[in-house]
């Protein structure tokens, strides 16, 4: 069956490190892969876009790899602050169809 | 731009019920979903449209979910007649979307229903 994973319900990381958050998918085969962020209330905003050729995508603070033969895409924010804090969200999506969203992960970093 | 609009904001309303959510795209945009989120079971596409055709609307729960978009500002979710378990937030987003993909999505602030 189809199926997104991503790492864990929840992650606290301390100030100033570096938070990595994983997103693993199977029976997929994305042509994009986007990562989300959601504050409590609020709508889904969007971060990056990588594509299935691109093993690696940068934005300032964030960096995206993906690697469609490990079927997983890992997020990382380097240099992490407290407004940081918040639930990102993967998205696959298999060219124009089949868009679907991970579970989330809900970061927290500690000052 | 004043960004995806949703209304209302919040609804209640009593099991058997009509319920209409409605969502205005940004301008410009050729693309439109919907989506719903519970804590259960996440978010979830129910329908999308391309160019105010639905394209996709395999994640519509059940015949009691409907959605229409008459024009390119104006899309409705429908659900009649309504059931406790529908309870959710609901959101609209938009896209600048080619029938190959790839574009980000913009979100409105959701409609959250609760079904009595």
């Amino acid at each position: 069956s189809q199926k997104i994973e991503q790492n864990s319900e929840a992650l606290n990381i301390q100030e100033g490190k570096t938070a990595t958050l994983t997103c693993n998918y199977t029976n997929y085969s994305p042509a994009y892969l986007q990562w989300y962020r959601q504050d409590p209330g609020r709508g889904p905003v969007f971060l990056l876009l990588i594509r299935e050729n691109e093993k690696e995508k940068r934005k300032e603070r964030l960096k995206v790899t993906f690697d469609t033969t490990l079927k997983q895409s890992l997020f990382h924010i380097t240099a992490s602050q407290p407004a940081d804090s918040a639930t990102y969200l993967c998205a696959l999506e298999e060219d124009g169809q089949n868009f679907v969203f991970g579970p989330g992960t809900r970061l927290s970093v500690l000052p | 731009d004043a960004g995806v609009i949703q209304s209302p904001r919040h609804e209640v309303t009593e099991m058997g019920q009509e319920v209409t959510l409605r969502c205005k795209p940004i301008s410009g945009h050729n693309s439109l979903f919907w989506y719903r989120q519970t804590m259960m079971r996440g978010l979830e596409l129910l329908i999308y449209f391309n160019n105010n055709v639905p394209i996709d609307d395999s994640g519509m729960p059940e015949d009691r979910f409907s959605a229409k978009m008459p024009n390119a500002s104006f899309s409705t979710l429908k659900i009649q007649p309504s059931e406790p378990r529908d309870s959710a937030v609901y959101f609209c987003a938009s896209s600048s979307r080619t029938l190959t993909g790839g574009s980000e999505q913009f979100f409105g602030p959701g409609t959250r229903l609760t079904v009595l």
